[in-house]
């Protein structure tokens, strides 16, 4: 049974440019949440996707966005990228009506901005 | 605001010797926290959970206590071994989301 994967593991972007990052949910999971992990803390919630719309949003600027697809996997996009944007992003799945039950976490993506 | 946040950054454990790892909240209406395990270059592993309906809650090795009266949650490690080193995170879950603490690294000496 495949966790969650994310891809790609590593990335390098220059300041202004745009990134894409993909996760696959858990088998069975329909939610998935994307955080922001900056080095030496812990990770900080950006947003959650269920039913291809997103259910809820952290405080982060509107040049993150995200999609769902209908097989459930999903998009982190990040737009006019700064350096403060350097961090390792991790994607959590879950099953909605369980949410409080069972998050799995993917090994992230490591986004370094120059 | 809310928040949720360990007491130390680091600690140095003894091999076989217990861990207590120590979490302070703020929320007084969360329900339920996650205590998670991170690897160098891993996602959070989950450890173990609890409401804030109990006290106590065990599983192999590990103990999560919550005393809801000075919002404070811990995480006891029996018989601390070297593939216990990690940096270790307590999460509040309201609303679908997990807030996390800036979390304690611990270090398992041989």
């Amino acid at each position: 049974d495949a966790g969650v994967t994310q891809s790609p593991t590593h990335l390098i972007k220059t300041r202004g440019q745009q990134v894409t990052l993909r996760c696959s949910p858990k088998s069975g999971h329909d939610t998935v949440s994307w955080y922001q992990q900056a080095l030496g803390q812990g990770p900080q919630f950006i947003f959650q996707y269920y039913e291809e719309e997103e259910r809820q949003r952290g405080n982060f600027p509107d040049r993150f966005s995200g999609h769902q697809f209908p097989n459930y996997s999903s998009e982190l996009n990040v737009n006019a990228l700064l350096l403060g944007d350097s961090a390792l992003y991790l994607c959590a799945s879950s099953l909605f009506e369980g949410a409080q039950y069972g998050y799995t976490f993917g090994s992230g993506t490591r986004l370094t901005v120059v | 605001g809310e928040s949720v946040g360990l007491h130390l950054p680091t600690l140095s454990v003894q091999e076989g010797d217990n861990s207590i790892i120590n979490c302070a909240y703020s929320n007084s209406a969360s329900d339920y926290f996650i205590w998670y395990k991170q690897e160098s270059g891993k996602g959070p592993q989950f450890i173990i959970d609890i409401r804030s309906n109990m006290d106590k809650r065990q599983g192999q090795r590990v103990t999560v206590l919550l005393n809801k009266t000075v919002k404070h949650l811990s995480l006891q490690i029996a018989a601390t071994q070297p593939g216990d080193s990690a940096v270790y995170f307590c999460a509040e879950n309201n609303d679908y989301k997990l807030s996390f603490g800036a979390g304690t690294t611990v270090t398992v000496r041989a």
